[in-house]
């Protein structure tokens, strides 16, 4: 399968610990991103990579939220000391370069969803 | 600002019947638009996409949208629905430079009656 894939599809933790999420882009897409979405909601920004630089983060990605991608392929997401709000789908999405001007499709992983009590 | 509205949270409608589910958007240039369908337990899929080559998009399953810019919208439609289309639909505006990021709306969740 080529498409986006994130590991794991579920996570529970207790609130206080810390949750590392990993999204595997499709292999030619220079470009990754980072969604949340909570219950009933459209899906957030958080941070957006080109390469290995992450170019934009979100005001929604406090200082306990880190997100790497170290060689410019998989990226992981980290929260640390998680809280009960930090509960929601994590989307990972990727594309090709963007061309000023043009569209920009994304293709999404089936997310990983995070509960914490 | 790139903004998106989805008018209706809740859609519920006949088998067999049209589907309409609305979406206006705010754009200080012209966007691109997309409407994802996201299925129970599914990963977010593309329906069709507006790339300012045609006003009226067709996608996947029958689905249709008509970008118009006087009204500043972009309504999805399908002339007969199916059991099958209920799912929770989402109008996305995206910049056509720097990250691309996606804006989404709220979404819409469509019903399907029997």
């Amino acid at each position: 399968d080529t498409g986006v894939s994130q590991d794991p599809r579920h996570k529970i933790t207790k609130r206080g610990q810390n949750v590392t999420f990993r999204c595997d882009p499709i292999s030619e897409h220079n470009r990754l991103y980072w969604y949340r979405q909570t219950l009933g909601q459209g899906p957030e920004f958080l941070t957006y990579f080109q390469n290995e630089a992450q170019l934009e983060k979100s005001r929604l990605l406090s200082d306990r939220f880190s997100a790497e991608r170290p060689k410019g392929s998989f990226s992981t997401l980290e929260i640390q000391r998680t809280e009960q709000g930090d509960s929601a789908m994590y989307l990972c999405a990727s594309s090709l370069p963007g061309q000023s001007g043009s569209y920009n499709e994304q293709f999404f992983g089936p997310g990983t969803r995070l509960t914490v009590l | 600002a790139q903004s998106v509205t989805q008018l209706d949270s809740h859609v519920s409608v006949s088998e067999g019947t049209p589907v309409l589910l609305r979406c206006n958007y705010s754009s200080s240039y012209s966007p691109s638009l997309f409407w994802y369908v996201q299925h129970p337990n599914k990963g977010l899929q593309l329906l069709l996409k507006y790339t300012s080559a045609a006003t009226l998009v067709k996608g996947i399953n029958g689905f249709e949208a008509e970008f118009k810019k006087s009204e500043t919208s972009f309504h999805l439609t399908k002339p007969s629905a199916h059991m099958s289309d209920a799912a929770e639909y989402f109008c996305v505006v995206t910049f056509t430079s720097g990250t691309y990021k996606y804006i989404f709306g709220t979404g819409t969740r469509l019903k399907v009656l029997a």
